[in-house]
């Protein structure tokens, strides 16, 4: 039973280049959420998918932040003209669709912008 | 909305010890959920225990507990007999059962549990 994936676990790179982190969720579980994690703060939620539909977005999911899941199945989010500010770490999670399901997280990808 | 407080930044136990992490949460949802997370230095959150604001007894998952009242808002997690490797960041979390926007987990600020021999 293999747990959430990340790639990649760490990325640099310079103020207004575009990254993109992508996320393989727990092959049966149909929801799949990003967070962001600041330092010294808890996990922030940024938006989450039942399937390939994104169902919420939260207000921090700014327009240069994108996120899709085409097949239902790994996700990927996208930063475009990043800013320093982005600098944190983006943890994916899955669950299983069911209420009080358990959100399981992957090891995250660490960004820096410089 | 949705609210978690962990008022403790750091705690140090001794090995083998118990310790309490603390937890007060705030919310207008009649249903919901409480999670806690361990976070280790290299960042995954695992997953620890979970307690549903129905459940009658309290929640035990091997050396962890959760010490919910409800009246009081609290769901404290007891870690019993300590050991080095619970040495990380521990979060509290909840989530909304009922409502709409009820998937999202809102986390505390979390405690830096150190283990010392």
């Amino acid at each position: 039973d293999t747990g959430v994936s990340q790639d990649p676990r760490h990325k640099i790179t310079k103020r207004g280049q575009n990254v993109t982190f992508r996320c393989d969720p727990i092959s049966e579980h149909n929801r799949l959420y990003w967070y962001r994690q600041t330092l010294g703060q808890g996990p922030e939620f940024l938006t989450y998918f039942q399937n390939e539909a994104q169902l919420e977005k939260s207000r921090l999911l700014s327009d240069r932040f994108s996120a899709e899941r085409p097949k239902g199945s790994f996700s990927t989010l996208e930063i475009q003209r990043t800013e320093q500010g982005d600098s944190a770490m983006y943890l994916c999670a899955s669950s299983k669709t069911s209420l009080g399901e358990t959100q399981y997280f992957g090891p995250g990808t660490r960004l820096l912008v410089l | 909305a949705q609210k978690i407080t962990q008022t403790q930044p750091g705690m140090f136990v001794q090995e083998k010890e118990a310790v309490t992490l603390d937890c007060t949460y705030d919310t207008s949802d009649p249903s919901y959920g409480l999670f806690w997370y361990k976070q280790p230095s290299s960042g995954e959150m695992i997953f620890l225990i979970y307690q549903g604001s129905y459940d009658q007894q309290n929640a035990t998952e091997g050396r962890y507990s959760l010490n919910f009242q409800k009246a009081r808002k609290s769901a404290n997690l007891v870690i019993s007999a300590s050991q080095l490797g619970d040495s990380a960041m521990y979060f509290c979390a909840m989530r909304g059962l009922l409502t709409g926007g009820g998937n999202k987990l809102t986390f505390g600020t979390g405690t830096q549990l150190k283990v010392e021999l």
